[in-house]
Protein backbone atom coordinates (compact mmCIF):
# COMPACT_ATOMS: atom_id res chain seq x y z
CA UNK A 1 0.00 0.00 0.00
CA UNK A 2 1.26 3.61 -0.91
CA UNK A 3 1.68 5.81 2.14
CA UNK A 4 2.86 9.15 3.38
CA UNK A 5 4.12 9.87 6.57
CA UNK A 6 5.23 13.58 7.67
CA UNK A 7 7.26 13.47 10.57
CA UNK A 8 6.16 16.42 12.15
CA UNK A 9 2.92 18.00 12.49
CA UNK A 10 3.93 21.32 13.73
CA UNK A 11 7.35 22.81 13.06
CA UNK A 12 8.66 26.00 15.07
CA UNK A 13 11.03 28.27 13.34
CA UNK A 14 12.10 32.10 13.40
CA UNK A 15 12.79 34.36 10.64
CA UNK A 16 16.29 34.18 9.09
CA UNK A 17 16.61 30.53 9.97
CA UNK A 18 16.43 27.63 8.15
CA UNK A 19 13.34 25.45 7.81
CA UNK A 20 13.07 21.73 7.30
CA UNK A 21 9.76 19.68 6.84
CA UNK A 22 10.36 15.94 6.77
CA UNK A 23 8.11 13.08 4.52
CA UNK A 24 9.03 9.45 4.51
CA UNK A 25 6.84 7.52 1.72
CA UNK A 26 6.50 4.07 0.73
CA UNK A 27 5.74 3.62 -2.81
CA UNK A 28 5.63 0.20 -4.44
CA UNK A 29 5.93 1.79 -7.77
CA UNK A 30 8.74 4.79 -8.93
CA UNK A 31 6.61 7.59 -7.41
CA UNK A 32 6.34 11.25 -8.49
CA UNK A 33 6.70 13.41 -5.30
CA UNK A 34 4.95 16.65 -4.75
CA UNK A 35 4.83 19.40 -2.13
CA UNK A 36 1.81 21.77 -1.53
CA UNK A 37 0.96 24.58 0.34
CA UNK A 38 -2.09 25.61 2.11
CA UNK A 39 -1.85 29.14 3.71
CA UNK A 40 -5.01 30.35 5.88
CA UNK A 41 -8.65 30.43 4.02
CA UNK A 42 -7.00 29.62 1.18
CA UNK A 43 -6.99 26.12 -1.32
CA UNK A 44 -3.23 24.09 -1.95
CA UNK A 45 -0.65 25.67 -3.84
CA UNK A 46 2.02 23.19 -5.81
CA UNK A 47 5.52 24.30 -4.32
CA UNK A 48 7.08 21.52 -6.28
CA UNK A 49 7.73 18.15 -8.21
CA UNK A 50 9.69 14.86 -8.76
CA UNK A 51 8.89 13.07 -11.46
CA UNK A 52 12.20 10.72 -11.56
CA UNK A 53 14.45 13.40 -13.30
CA UNK A 54 17.16 15.39 -11.03
CA UNK A 55 16.81 14.24 -7.96
CA UNK A 56 16.90 17.56 -6.39
CA UNK A 57 14.30 19.96 -7.19
CA UNK A 58 13.64 23.17 -6.57
CA UNK A 59 10.26 24.88 -6.03
CA UNK A 60 8.72 28.26 -5.80
CA UNK A 61 9.63 30.64 -3.32
CA UNK A 62 12.76 29.27 -2.34
CA UNK A 63 11.84 25.79 -1.29
CA UNK A 64 13.92 22.58 -2.10
CA UNK A 65 13.35 19.46 -1.65
CA UNK A 66 15.82 15.94 -2.40
CA UNK A 67 14.29 12.55 -3.50
CA UNK A 68 16.56 9.80 -1.51
CA UNK A 69 15.23 6.25 -2.88
CA UNK A 70 17.43 4.54 -0.25
CA UNK A 71 15.50 6.79 2.61
CA UNK A 72 12.47 6.65 1.19
CA UNK A 73 12.44 10.60 1.87
CA UNK A 74 11.62 13.64 0.02
CA UNK A 75 12.22 16.15 2.91
CA UNK A 76 11.57 20.15 2.16
CA UNK A 77 13.93 22.36 2.94
CA UNK A 78 14.44 26.44 3.01
CA UNK A 79 17.46 28.44 3.90
CA UNK A 80 16.11 31.27 5.26
CA UNK A 81 12.42 31.20 6.45
CA UNK A 82 10.50 34.46 5.94
CA UNK A 83 6.74 35.42 7.81
CA UNK A 84 4.81 34.89 4.31
CA UNK A 85 5.84 31.33 4.53
CA UNK A 86 3.39 30.29 7.66
CA UNK A 87 1.62 28.26 6.36
CA UNK A 88 0.22 24.22 6.34
CA UNK A 89 2.91 22.08 4.36
CA UNK A 90 1.33 18.72 2.68
CA UNK A 91 3.38 15.83 0.73
CA UNK A 92 1.93 13.82 -1.56
CA UNK A 93 2.63 10.98 -3.38
CA UNK A 94 1.13 9.59 -6.61
CA UNK A 95 1.99 6.04 -6.93
CA UNK A 96 -0.25 5.52 -10.39
CA UNK A 97 -2.86 7.47 -12.09
CA UNK A 98 -4.87 9.72 -10.66
CA UNK A 99 -4.58 8.04 -7.26
CA UNK A 100 -2.90 10.74 -4.77
CA UNK A 101 -1.98 10.31 -1.63
CA UNK A 102 -1.90 12.99 1.20
CA UNK A 103 0.10 13.07 4.25
CA UNK A 104 -1.77 14.76 7.03
CA UNK A 105 0.44 17.92 6.90
CA UNK A 106 2.49 20.11 8.48
CA UNK A 107 1.88 23.62 10.48
CA UNK A 108 4.80 25.68 10.34
CA UNK A 109 5.09 28.66 12.61
CA UNK A 110 7.50 31.25 11.64
CA UNK A 111 8.35 33.16 14.33
CA UNK A 112 9.45 37.13 14.54
CA UNK B 1 -5.11 33.14 -14.55
CA UNK B 2 -6.57 29.85 -14.14
CA UNK B 3 -9.16 28.96 -11.67
CA UNK B 4 -11.10 26.48 -9.87
CA UNK B 5 -13.50 27.94 -8.25
CA UNK B 6 -16.34 26.68 -5.59
CA UNK B 7 -19.14 28.61 -4.97
CA UNK B 8 -20.28 28.07 -1.65
CA UNK B 9 -17.35 29.29 0.99
CA UNK B 10 -19.22 28.62 3.84
CA UNK B 11 -22.48 26.83 4.21
CA UNK B 12 -24.68 26.18 7.51
CA UNK B 13 -26.75 23.06 7.22
CA UNK B 14 -29.30 20.78 9.64
CA UNK B 15 -28.81 16.93 9.88
CA UNK B 16 -31.29 15.42 7.29
CA UNK B 17 -30.82 18.14 4.80
CA UNK B 18 -29.33 17.40 0.78
CA UNK B 19 -26.66 19.39 0.25
CA UNK B 20 -24.84 20.36 -3.23
CA UNK B 21 -21.61 21.82 -3.65
CA UNK B 22 -20.74 23.10 -6.50
CA UNK B 23 -17.12 23.37 -8.61
CA UNK B 24 -15.95 24.69 -11.89
CA UNK B 25 -12.86 25.30 -13.33
CA UNK B 26 -11.67 26.95 -16.72
CA UNK B 27 -8.88 25.28 -17.65
CA UNK B 28 -10.69 22.84 -20.04
CA UNK B 29 -9.34 19.46 -17.77
CA UNK B 30 -10.37 15.65 -17.44
CA UNK B 31 -10.17 15.45 -14.43
CA UNK B 32 -11.91 16.47 -11.28
CA UNK B 33 -11.60 15.66 -7.63
CA UNK B 34 -13.55 16.07 -4.36
CA UNK B 35 -11.55 15.70 -1.06
CA UNK B 36 -12.17 16.51 2.27
CA UNK B 37 -9.93 17.99 4.56
CA UNK B 38 -9.96 17.39 8.63
CA UNK B 39 -7.70 18.86 11.07
CA UNK B 40 -4.64 15.47 11.60
CA UNK B 41 -5.87 13.85 8.58
CA UNK B 42 -4.57 15.56 5.42
CA UNK B 43 -7.10 15.36 2.46
CA UNK B 44 -8.58 12.15 1.75
CA UNK B 45 -10.27 11.48 -1.54
CA UNK B 46 -13.98 11.30 -1.95
CA UNK B 47 -14.78 10.60 -5.37
CA UNK B 48 -12.82 11.77 -8.82
CA UNK B 49 -14.27 12.02 -12.39
CA UNK B 50 -12.05 11.55 -15.43
CA UNK B 51 -14.62 12.30 -18.15
CA UNK B 52 -17.54 13.54 -18.16
CA UNK B 53 -20.46 11.49 -16.68
CA UNK B 54 -17.48 9.38 -15.66
CA UNK B 55 -16.54 9.08 -11.91
CA UNK B 56 -14.57 6.63 -9.39
CA UNK B 57 -15.12 6.45 -5.81
CA UNK B 58 -12.22 7.60 -3.45
CA UNK B 59 -11.04 6.37 -0.46
CA UNK B 60 -14.07 7.30 1.58
CA UNK B 61 -17.37 7.60 -1.12
CA UNK B 62 -20.02 6.85 1.95
CA UNK B 63 -22.34 9.22 2.60
CA UNK B 64 -21.92 11.27 -1.12
CA UNK B 65 -22.72 11.22 -4.77
CA UNK B 66 -21.08 13.18 -7.68
CA UNK B 67 -22.58 14.50 -10.82
CA UNK B 68 -20.59 15.80 -14.03
CA UNK B 69 -22.59 16.18 -16.68
CA UNK B 70 -20.35 19.01 -18.22
CA UNK B 71 -16.94 18.99 -18.29
CA UNK B 72 -16.09 22.10 -16.48
CA UNK B 73 -18.32 21.53 -13.76
CA UNK B 74 -18.10 18.62 -10.75
CA UNK B 75 -20.71 18.54 -7.95
CA UNK B 76 -20.49 16.81 -4.72
CA UNK B 77 -24.07 15.74 -2.98
CA UNK B 78 -24.65 14.92 0.50
CA UNK B 79 -28.23 13.11 0.19
CA UNK B 80 -28.74 13.43 4.04
CA UNK B 81 -26.25 15.55 5.77
CA UNK B 82 -24.54 14.46 9.44
CA UNK B 83 -22.90 15.79 11.42
CA UNK B 84 -20.08 13.88 10.76
CA UNK B 85 -19.98 15.58 7.56
CA UNK B 86 -18.82 18.77 8.97
CA UNK B 87 -15.82 19.29 7.14
CA UNK B 88 -13.85 21.90 4.81
CA UNK B 89 -14.55 20.07 1.41
CA UNK B 90 -11.49 21.02 -1.55
CA UNK B 91 -12.38 20.45 -5.19
CA UNK B 92 -9.41 20.20 -7.32
CA UNK B 93 -8.84 19.69 -11.16
CA UNK B 94 -5.80 18.17 -13.38
CA UNK B 95 -4.90 17.75 -16.68
CA UNK B 96 -3.80 14.76 -18.90
CA UNK B 97 -1.04 14.57 -17.40
CA UNK B 98 -0.36 12.05 -14.80
CA UNK B 99 2.23 13.39 -12.87
CA UNK B 100 0.24 16.78 -13.91
CA UNK B 101 -0.52 19.62 -11.02
CA UNK B 102 -3.45 19.87 -9.17
CA UNK B 103 -5.12 23.02 -9.04
CA UNK B 104 -7.56 23.51 -5.81
CA UNK B 105 -10.18 25.59 -5.49
CA UNK B 106 -10.36 27.63 -1.88
CA UNK B 107 -12.46 25.10 -0.28
CA UNK B 108 -16.34 25.09 0.99
CA UNK B 109 -16.44 24.71 4.84
CA UNK B 110 -19.63 22.99 5.81
CA UNK B 111 -21.06 22.76 9.45
CA UNK B 112 -24.01 20.19 9.87
CA UNK B 113 -26.22 21.35 13.00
Amino acid sequence: AQSVTQLDSHVSVSEGTPVLLRCNYSSSYSPSLFWYVQHPNKGLQLLLKYTSAATLVKGINGFEAEFKKSETSFHLTKPSAHMSDAAEYFCVVTPYGNKLVFGAGTILRVKS
Amino acid sequence: DVKVTQSSRYLVKRTGEKVFLECVQDMDHENMFWYRQDPGLGLRLIYFSYDVKMKEKGDIPEGYSVSREKKERFSLILESASTNQTSMYLCASKGRDLTGELFFGEGSRLTVL
